[in-house]
């Protein structure tokens, strides 16, 4: 299996920051890194795919970028809705893999 | 546009079978590969198995397979997670979501764009 390593487990920032979530693969995965967000007790809401695709109704500041094994996902001006879960996702092998989730903490 | 509605929350006992769905809205359900998730309580998101409605086939995490059963019938637009018995540790919370595939044989995909509510399965004597 893939393995998908995120970091941080958790941040703290303020309303209107420019953040940074990163997230390793063990090998290349090419650009098949998709992002999720979930809120509380809701499913995850797919942000980006293909490493820097922004899904349809997605705010534009959230960006993705990276190819190969290295890949972020930037928020770009928090707002107080963004403070929730964020997650990785390799769809390039089978079993596809999730990161282990970055918390986004109000400051 | 396609939403997935699922089955509602389940409590069952250790040993007990079980069989939770994922009915889709739309016309196109056996165009596109189905997913599960598992996320267990306060915890990140476990991919269990695919599905493509269109023709059954299936592929697994080796971590859930032998575990579950993943079927569809594409008569009804439902998706289906099956346990046979179940265990203690099958308590969580359970996505399906839609595939957005690069191919036919979904060999990558562009993430799942579309999810159900989520099914909360509880086991416990």
């Amino acid at each position: 299996d893939i393995q998908m390593t995120q970091s941080p487990s958790s941040l703290s920032a303020s309303v209107g920051d420019r953040v940074t979530i990163t997230c390793r693969a063990s090998q290349s995965i090419g650009y098949y890194l998709n992002w999720y967000q979930q809120k509380p007790g809701k499913a995850p809401k797919l942000l980006i795919y293909a490493a820097a695709s922004l899904q349809s109704g997605v705010p534009s500041r959230f960006s993705g970028s990276g190819s190969g094994t290295d890949f972020t996902l930037t928020i770009s001006g928090l707002q107080p809705e963004d403070f929730v879960t964020y997650y990785c996702q390799q769809s390039y092998s089978i079993p596809r893999t999730f990161g282990q989730g970055t918390k986004v903490e109000i400051k | 546009e396609v939403q997935l509605v699922q089955s509602g929350a389940e409590v069952k006992k250790p040993g007990e079978s079980l069989r939770i769905s994922c009915k889709a809205s739309g016309n196109s359900f056996s165009s596109y590969w189905i997913g599960w998730v598992r996320q267990m309580s306060g915890k990140g998101l476990e991919w269990i198995g695919i599905i493509w409605p269109g023709g059954s086939e299936t592929k697994y995490s080796p971590s859930f397979e032998g575990q579950v059963t993943i079927s569809a019938d594409k008569s009804i637009n439902t998706a289906y997670l099956q346990w046979r018995r179940l265990k203690a540790s099958d308590t969580g919370i359970y996505y399906c979501a839609r595939l957005d595939c690069s191919s036919a044989s979904c060999h990558n995909d562009y993430g799942m764009d579309v999810w159900g509510q989520g099914t909360t399965v509880t086991v416990s004597s």
